[in-house]
């Protein structure tokens, strides 16, 4: 049983457009983070909820804007896509310490 | 800044030479320093935490340590499956509780 999953797991797509990526876990956490890992794979906070309510937005173009439903969902809304916006995307979830990562999204574009 | 480095950048082992990574922190506040592996594309998998200064923690063949400055991930005897890229990572006690990374360690054992 899959603890923490997104989809899709590659995404390939044009510059400009409008692209989400979703993510959910059934590990029963508060918290729930996107992260976004480069080419030289170094892994960058973007955002962090806990029950539903933002808690940390790191420096991130206002083209990313995520969305919390429910505690178990985080998604990852991405406008006008740019070509440095290629990357791998990692949902991950949290008690109070060690994160649980998935299996990451990888976004390219053309 | 809070920083967090890692180093080498890269590591080559035959099997069962043993070696250690090296992780050292400049932070505001430790909560917590974690280490994770990676393998080629998948994403981090949890390993340790470690809370204070002079605390151990062991798994098969790896033994986390952590000082006021750095940890060291060790690594005994390895194996050529142990071969994956190593992060390290300091949880802030502010700032919403921020988790850093580092760059990590490419480890690989060959057999």
């Amino acid at each position: 049983d899959t603890a923490v999953s997104q989809t899709p797991k590659y995404l390939v797509t044009q510059m400009g457009n409008d692209k989400s990526i979703k993510c959910e876990q059934n590990l029963g956490h508060d918290t729930m983070y996107w992260y976004k890992q480069d080419s030289k794979k170094f892994l960058k906070i973007m955002f962090s909820y806990n029950n539903k309510e933002l808690i940390i937005n790191e420096t991130v173009p206002n083209r990313f804007s995520p969305k919390s439903p429910d505690k178990a969902h985080l998604n990852l809304h991405i406008n006008s896509l740019e070509l440095g916006d290629s990357a791998v995307y990692f949902c991950a979830s949290s008690t109070n310490y060690e994160q649980y990562f998935g299996p990451g999204t990888r976004l390219t574009v053309t | 800044e809070d920083q967090v480095t890692q180093s080498p950048e890269a590591l080559r082992l035959q099997e069962g030479e043993s070696s250690s990574l090296n992780c050292s922190y400049t932070v505001s506040g430790l909560r917590g320093l974690f280490w994770y592996r990676q393998d080629p594309g998948k994403g981090p998998e949890f390993l340790f935490t470690l809370y204070s200064a002079g605390e151990e923690k062991e798994k098969e063949r790896l033994k986390a340590t952590l000082t006021k400055k750095e940890s060291f991930l060790h690594i005994t005897a390895p194996k050529p499956e142990d071969s994956a890229t190593y992060l390290c990572a300091v949880r802030l006690n502010t700032g919403g509780f921020k988790t850093i990374f580092g760059a990590g360690t490419r480890l690989f054992v060959k057999a």
